[in-house]
């Protein structure tokens, strides 16, 4: 299968920044998506990488190392309304699905 | 907007009684997707489409379970039967043609009593 893993849970301080990192299987991989999720809600898109590096998106960033097998997103000047659950997603060759990790919760505090 | 309705948004059914789920894509797309996700996990592939054809149905898909896309346009997700482990969040998801990212509908939240 494709092991997506990232941690379970992480909490930070409102202002600071916070790093969710997230490691995948590289064999036969496309592309990593993450997602933002708000309790009861459906996931909303954040990012998407296919090539290596870091790519910056307002107070987002989104960073992937292929040969590594390894993802990270950067939350920076966190907000209260950014608590929420992180999902980090790959998709590979044999079709076009995407497979998630459990994904990470996020609590931010004042 | 995320270019995907699904309706209903909340669904209560009895154990052993039949639902149907529907999703209304409304962007331009590829790919139409089913997820399920329960509380504390990440969504769960179940099928997919590519227009009206079903090209891969996970094994989570028992055979209770049913997809269908008449005509590559809207789909229905029906679970015949259903049990109390059927509860959570079904996902509908699509792929959009032009940027190749996926996007999801609200979802049906499920509860089997």
């Amino acid at each position: 299968g494709q092991n997506i893993d990232q941690p379970t849970e992480m909490t930070a301080t409102e202002g600071a920044i916070v790093q969710i990192n997230c490691t995948y299987q590289t064999s036969g991989f496309n592309g990593l998506f993450w997602y933002q999720q708000h309790a009861g809600e459906a996931p909303t898109f954040l990012s998407y990488n296919v090539l290596d590096g870091l790519e910056e998106k307002g107070r987002f960033s989104s960073f992937l190392s292929r040969s590594k097998g390894y993802s990270y997103l950067l939350l920076k000047e966190l907000q209260m309304k950014d608590s929420a659950s992180y999902l980090c997603a790959a998709t590979y060759n044999q079709g076009g699905k995407l497979i998630f990790g459990q994904g990470t919760e996020l609590s931010v505090k004042p | 907007d995320t270019g995907v309705s699904q309706n209903p948004r909340h669904k209560i059914t009895k154990r052993g009684q039949n639902v149907t789920f529907r999703c209304d894509p409304i962007s331009e797309h590829n790919r139409l997707y089913w997820y399920r996700q329960t509380l504390g996990q990440g969504p769960e592939f179940l099928t997919y489409f590519q227009n009206e054809a079903q090209l891969e149905k996970s094994r989570l898909l028992s055979d209770r379970f049913s997809a269908e896309r008449p005509k590559g346009s809207f789909s229905t997700l029906e679970i015949q039967r259903t049990e109390q482990g059927d509860s959570a969040m079904y996902l509908c998801a699509i792929l959009h043609r032009e940027n190749e990212k996926l996007f999801f509908g609200s979802g049906t939240q499920l509860s089997v009593l």
